[in-house]
């Protein structure tokens, strides 16, 4: 596709409910990455997908979050139990990895997640 | 990962050259320079890359200095819509400790007319 697509684009949920965040990365991407940002703060790592290698999870805040990845294809990012804690812009990033080189990460439009 | 330092915020005004360092003492010999631009609700989009001397593009500049220790974006002839946060980030692509990566909290820059 064209960039990196996210959805949905909003989430409004009830504390206590599981939801499940979606991103397309750019075909041909082989990293995937996703990203939590509360308002008015910086990005915070989450998780980091390479091709067939194990994901880095070291960046998940606890033992309900977990994402999933298909391939090199689409990713999701489910949160089971939500908190309202939990309420922030979930942003996911592709990149194509070149050995030896730079990377740049093409970041998706973010799902709006609100935990009431 | 090399930690990377930057003022949390700076003001201008439209038609000034804007330039924002960021420190990164301990960044590693593969390690390049990015830095991204994040408008309100959305997500961060590559500006600038370097690894070292200057880089130009259509949007900005990036000066590097011979021991790499920090590093420079300069945006000529600000404008309104220049009004963003900016990231700067430090790594290689095979970088393994790279994954923890953050992001910070970058420089929120506003420009006034």
């Amino acid at each position: 596709g064209a960039g990196v697509s996210q959805s949905p684009s909003n989430k409004v949920t009830e504390k206590g409910k599981d939801v499940e965040l979606r991103c397309d990365p750019i075909s041909g991407h082989t990293a995937l990455y996703w990203y939590r940002q509360r308002l008015g703060q910086g990005l915070e790592f989450l998780i980091y997908f390479q091709g067939n290698s194990a994901p880095d999870k070291s960046g998940l805040p606890s033992d309900r979050f977990s994402a999933e990845r298909t391939g090199e294809s689409v990713s999701t990012l489910t949160i089971q139990r939500t908190q309202q804690e939990d309420s922030a812009v979930y942003l996911c990033a592709s990149s194509l990895e070149l050995a030896g080189g730079p990377e740049t990460q093409y970041f998706g439009p973010g799902t709006r997640l609100l935990v009431l | 990962l090399a930690k990377t330092t930057q003022p949390i915020s700076m003001d201008s005004y439209e038609g000034q050259e804007v330039n924002i360092t960021c420190s990164h003492n301990n960044i590693a010999t593969n390690d390049y320079i990015t830095w991204y631009q994040q408008f309100p609700s959305q997500g961060p989009r590559f500006i600038i890359q370097g690894y070292k001397t200057k880089v130009t593009n259509e949007v900005a500049s990036l000066f590097i200095p011979a021991d790499r220790k920090s590093s420079t974006l300069s945006l000529p002839r600000v404008s309104l819509s220049d009004t963003a946060v900016y990231y700067c980030l430090v790594g290689d692509a095979m970088d393994t400790g790279r994954r923890a990566l953050t992001f910070g909290s970058g420089t929120r820059l506003q420009v006034q007319p």
